[in-house]
């Protein structure tokens, strides 16, 4: 079946640090790739999405692009602050045939020390 | 415009009791998600609305979980009886469009804590 695998936590890291955190799926079909964030206290929030290979998607600093060769969608920032320290999942959904459902990682808990 | 709202918070019960959970989508979103995550491990998919229907409920553990929508608004989950294992948190989703993939819309999360 479909899965997400992501790197495991916690990832410890200095203000203005490059930050990569991988991530690689297996499905049937092409889905649309999704990087989620929880900030503490608060629930699941879309940061950036990707819907076909070769797309690149950004918000906030953050960029991830759909590698289908590597079967990857690993997320960069070029310097992290503070502020960034959440826990990010990876997930991925739709695809040919499947059902509207997300497949999430296992969630990557950033911290981002001043 | 309100997102999607989860009631309670959080929630404390004993071994063998029920505790439904409840999820308020935002307005004229057809899908509604129930998703699970168990002792920090990956988030999983319980099950899937569209309207009042059950799209999908292949993610559904066992027959202790009933989740409802009457009316294809609001959403509850219930467990009953709670066992220990049942103790995560319990996040809900909604989304617009039924025929193609589209953003779903999470909202804070229960966490559910059987002792």
């Amino acid at each position: 079946g479909n899965s997400v695998t992501q790197m495991e936590g916690p990832v410890t890291l200095s203000e203005e640090a490059f930050l990569t955190i991988n991530c690689t799926y297996t499905a049937t079909g092409y889905p649309s790739l999704f990087w989620y964030v929880q900030y503490p206290g608060e629930g699941l929030q879309l940061l950036l999405k990707a819907t076909k290979a070769d797309d690149k998607g950004s918000n906030k600093g953050f960029e991830a692009t759909y590698r289908k060769e590597t079967t990857s969608f690993h997320l960069e920032k070029g310097s992290v602050q503070v502020s960034d320290s959440a826990v990010y999942f990876c997930a991925s959904g739709g695809g040919g045939g499947a059902t509207n459902k997300l497949i999430f990682g296992t969630g990557t808990l950033l911290a981002v020390q001043p | 415009e309100a997102g999607v709202t989860q009631f309670p918070s959080h929630s404390v019960i004993e071994k063998g009791q029920t505790v439904t959970l409840r999820c308020d989508p935002i307005s004229g979103h057809d899908n509604l998600y129930w998703y699970r995550r168990v002792m920090g491990k990956e988030i999983k998919f319980l099950l899937h609305f569209v309207k009042e229907s059950k799209q999908d409920e292949s993610g559904m553990p066992n027959n202790r979980f009933l989740a409802e929508r009457t009316g294809g608004t609001y959403s509850t989950l219930k467990v009953q009886p709670a066992e220990l294992e049942d103790s995560g948190v319990y996040f809900c989703a909604s989304s617009q469009e039924i025929q193609s993939y589209t953003e779903a819309f999470f909202g804070q999360g229960t966490r559910l804590t059987v002792v």
